[in-house]
């Protein structure tokens, strides 16, 4: 069965520095990969997916993730954190029919 | 091209009552799916429907059931409630039922079960 797990449930930057969001997956089948996140009292907005074309992934407001098999990782990165990037972030694995299995979030907090 | 709606926005119900979310798909999609978010927890898979057929289903009682009518929009009823149930109900449509198929969410319901 996939899985998805997320190291760090709290991730505090500065402004303007780097953001890195960790996802490792466990998958049996070649893994569709997503990264979603979401804003208080709101629903999931899809950021990037990876379904096994290019393995570095570019998805919007200036994120990317990068798909390594040999480290079953899907790290969420972002040269330059702003303020409104402040949200939970989830990964996720696409299961057979469509169906994704989440990771527990992480909740970023952009300091000023 | 509207998104993926969701009503009630908010919902209070006591325990061992029954409840009824609703959700309208994105134009043009055929599939919904359902999660349910506890607090502080990542979304958890209830079930999916693919052109009116149930598609997969996650690990949930039968209490939790649900329905997509011809223009695929979709309904959540959860009857017996608990207290556990409290929690941010997500819909989700894609365009099909494949693995690579983008799920758009929408906002979700409140369920609080007092």
């Amino acid at each position: 069965a996939q899985s998805v797990t997320q190291l760090g449930s709290h991730v505090s930057v500065s402004e303007g520095a780097l953001v890195l969001l960790r996802c490792n997956y466990s998958s049996s089948v070649p893994p569709y990969l997503f990264w979603y996140v979401q804003y208080p009292n709101q629903g999931l907005q899809l950021l990037l997916k990876y379904t096994s074309a290019a393995t570095l992934v570019k998805g919007i407001n200036g994120f990317e993730a990068e798909f390594k098999k040999s480290e079953t990782s899907f790290h969420l990165t972002k040269p330059s954190a702003h303020m409104s990037d402040a949200a939970e972030y989830f990964c996720a694995v696409s299961d057979h029919g469509n169906k994704l299995v989440f990771g527990a979030g992480t909740i970023l907090r952009v300091k000023s | 091209e509207t998104g993926v709606t969701q009503s009630p926005t908010h919902l209070i119900k006591t325990r061992g009552q029954q409840v009824t979310l609703r959700c309208s798909s994105q134009s043009g999609h055929n599939t919904v799916s359902w999660y349910q978010q506890a607090l502080g927890q990542g979304p958890q898979f209830i079930f999916q429907y693919y052109r009116e057929e149930e598609n997969g289903r996650g690990n949930f009682p039968p209490r939790f059931s649900g329905l997509q009518f011809p223009n695929y929009s979709s309904e959540l009823n959860v009857n017996a409630l608990e207290l556990d149930d409290s929690a941010l109900y997500l819909c989700a449509s894609s365009l099909e039922a494949g693995k690579t198929d983008t799920q758009y969410f929408g906002p979700g319901t409140r369920l609080t079960v007092l």
